[in-house]
């Protein structure tokens, strides 16, 4: 059964810190890596990752892939508040379906 | 970039009535939908692939007789919550998946539809 797993599952920073999220997987057939920003409505795309090695950023926000250990890491650097939010890490197969992991919830404190 | 609306955004019913929520991708087309269901404070679940023109593939433990999913064309897909109860106030979403492919994000969610049923 293809499986998703985020680590924590809750984190609690002052900004300006640095925080690094994870995500493991366990997917038959594994296509690509997506992460994702929800706050009170349905989640906002960040980043997609389909190769190992690669980082992608975003301002304060970069991710990488790796695809032979099977994991992936969403960091974010200089924390505000308005990061605060559950960020979801999910995988997407061959087969078209996307597999949600049960996502980090962040709290950025003033 | 691609959206997709979902309407109501929120909707409060009474036991035992239907609720019809619509899922429109506005400016692609999308053979694909899916519909997630999300409690207070959970992940989001897949209830349902919602494919154009055949019947949608619903998830172990969804009762397909109990969400109605209808995607009658490339930029519409509803979901109906049949005979609704308390318990199955939640938060929906629906998402579309974006077929053009290569480096790009592929399912574009809409804002969500929150269901509370008396």
């Amino acid at each position: 059964e293809d499986k998703v797993v985020q680590s924590p599952l809750s984190l609690v920073v002052h900004e300006g810190d640095t925080v690094t999220l994870n995500c493991s997987y366990e997917v038959t057939n594994f296509r690509s890596l997506l992460w994702y920003k929800q706050e009170k409505k349905a989640p906002t795309f960040l980043f997609m990752l389909t190769s190992s090695g690669i980082e992608k950023k975003s301002g304060r926000l970069s991710s990488i892939l790796d695809k032979k250990e099977l994991f992936s890491i969403l960091n974010i650097t200089a924390t505000q508040t308005g990061d605060s939010a559950i960020y979801l890490c999910a995988v997407k197969n061959y087969g078209q379906n996307f597999v949600f992991g049960p996502g980090t919830r962040l709290s950025v404190l003033p | 970039g691609a959206v997709v609306s979902q309407h109501p955004s929120w909707v409060i019913c009474k036991s035992g009535t239907s609720v019809k929520i619509e899922c429109r991708s506005l400016d692609f087309q999308a053979t694909t939908m899916f519909w997630y269901r999300q409690f207070p404070k959970q992940s989001l679940m897949l209830m349902a692939t919602s494919n154009e023109g055949s019947k949608a593939t619903y998830e172990q433990g969804v009762e397909k007789d109990k969400f109605l999913i209808n995607h009658a064309s490339l930029t519409l897909s509803t979901l109906t919550v049949t005979s609704a109860h308390p318990e199955d106030s939640s938060f929906y979403i629906c998402s579309a998946r974006d077929e053009r492919g290569g480096d790009y994000n592929e399912q574009f969610f809409g804002p969500g539809t929150r269901l509370t049923v008396l």
